[in-house]
């Protein structure tokens, strides 16, 4: 039972644009949301978070979106480096996780 | 800090072996999650301690998983008998307190499982 969805498995962008990552989730219940970052051979370290009293949360170049109606949140990078080419994945009250994004940035 | 340490980094083995994965977290944190990595389906909580006291186990996928946390500076994820499909990345994290809304946990670098 997937709980956490990322619905896209891949993202390409350029260098210089903006990066946007998806996520949905079922459980109205979870409280607070975090986006990890994952690069090969490493595990996966926290990026951002937001809380369900919030629906927006910026931290330089990265903003995460909350739409709890929709139960969808999004993470925007702005603008995308090369460095942000990674495996980006959605968390839902810590525990919870998604399949995770591949985001690659191209120069 | 050296962070969490998982071990080995890689182990292959064959069908049928009984394989164990060791996870050392970070000093002082109290809960440990102990994660499965596949293509298909992410990042899968197998397990997680509160306290050297396992408190979630729903997510081990049967009885050939097993998991222990005999002190608080030490895991261990058993499998036996291993099977081709308990071929994937296994994770290891800690936190201070499962819920962590401003630093997340801290993951190892995970031991890559290959059965043949």
């Amino acid at each position: 039972d997937q709980q956490v969805k990322q619905n896209s498995p891949s993202l390409s962008v350029q260098e210089g644009r903006i990066s946007i990552l998806n996520c949905d989730y079922t459980n109205s219940m979870f409280d607070y949301f975090l986006w990890y970052k994952k690069y090969p051979a490493e595990g996966p370290t926290f990026l951002i978070s937001i809380s369900s009293i919030k629906d927006k949360n910026e931290d330089g170049r990265f903003t995460v979106f909350l739409n709890k109606s929709a139960k969808h949140l999004s993470l925007h990078i702005v603008p995308s480096q090369p460095g942000d080419s990674a495996v980006y994945f959605c968390a839902a009250s810590g525990m919870r996780f998604g399949a995770g994004t591949r985001l690659t940035v191209k120069p | 800090d050296a962070g969490v340490i998982q071990s080995p980094r890689h182990e292959v083995t064959e069908m049928g072996q009984e394989v164990t994965l060791r996870c050392k977290p970070i000093s002082g944190h109290n809960s440990l999650f102990w994660y499965r990595q596949t293509m298909m389906r992410g990042l899968e909580l197998l397990i997680y301690f509160n306290n050297n006291v396992p408190i979630d186990d729903s997510g081990m996928p049967e009885d050939r998983f097993s998991a222990k946390m005999p002190n608080a500076s030490f895991s261990t994820l058993k499998i036996q008998p291993s099977e081709p499909r308990d071929s994937a990345v296994y994770f290891c994290a800690s936190s201070l307190g499962a819920t962590q809304l401003n630093y997340g946990y801290t993951f190892g670098s995970g031991t890559r499982l290959t059965v043949v």
